[in-house]
């Protein structure tokens, strides 16, 4: 089974300053997505991020990127320019494709709760 | 694109009474839906994956006569919390996706449970 480690629960940081939060994950697969979802004060979940194991370059969205290293399970999701309204949780999931389509599950990390300072 | 709807959005209710839950997909086709449970702070925990068409898959632990899950057509699955009491409450989400594994999970935006 797959597990996904989260190990900070909170971090905060100064608006405008640049925030790194970690993930690690433990698979014995090869092909798999790690996506980072973010979940602000109206929970409403978010998704930030998608990589593919496949992929060795580093998905970015605008002021988000993320540090994926494969052989060491790590991915990390960095916020550039923080701003008030990345105010969040944040979680970090794994996901194995199934054949079948319909079977491939999200495995959540248990999240990170950051706050931006004004 | 990729709207999923929930509803309702908030709801109370009395011990012992039965409630239902909506999850409605858009503008896509959803074959597959997946209903989650979350307590404040904490993350999401997967109750029940749901095919179009087929019985709902119950994650360990997750009571099948409890929380009913219903998925008649591809825009639509429900989850009915059966004969509720308090540690019933909590926030429940759904999420749907197309068949297609490379495509992302969408999210409603969730139901808040009381029951009194």
């Amino acid at each position: 089974a797959q597990t996904v480690t989260q190990s900070q629960p909170e971090m905060s940081v100064q608006e405008a300053e640049t925030v790194t939060l970690s993930c690690t994950y433990d698979t014995s697969e090869n092909n798999y997505y790690l996506f980072w979802y973010k979940q602000p004060p109206s929970r409403q979940m978010i998704l930030v991020i998608r990589q593919e194991a496949y992929k060795q370059q580093n998905a970015t969205e605008n002021r988000f990127s993320v540090n994926f290293q494969k052989a060491a399970k790590s991915f990390s999701l960095k916020i550039s320019d923080s701003q008030l309204g990345d105010t969040a949780m944040y979680f970090c999931a794994f996901m194995k494709p199934h054949r079948t389509g319909a079977n491939s599950k999200l495995t959540f990390g248990k999240g990170i709760t950051l706050s931006v300072r004004p | 694109g990729a709207v999923v709807s929930q509803h309702p959005s908030w709801v109370i209710c009395k011990s012992g009474t039965s409630v239902k839950i909506e999850c409605r997909s858009l503008d896509f086709q959803a074959t597959t839906m997946f209903w989650y449970r979350q307590f404040p702070k904490q993350s999401l925990m997967l109750m029940a994956t749901s095919n179009e068409g087929s019985k709902a898959t119950y994650e360990q632990g997750v009571e099948k006569d409890k929380f009913l899950i219903n998925h008649a057509s591809l825009t639509l699955s429900t989850l009915t919390v059966t004969s509720a009491h308090p540690e019933d409450s909590s926030f429940y989400i759904c999420s749907a996706r197309t068949g297609a594994t490379n495509q992302p999970q969408h999210f409603g935006d969730g139901t808040r449970l009381s029951i009194l």
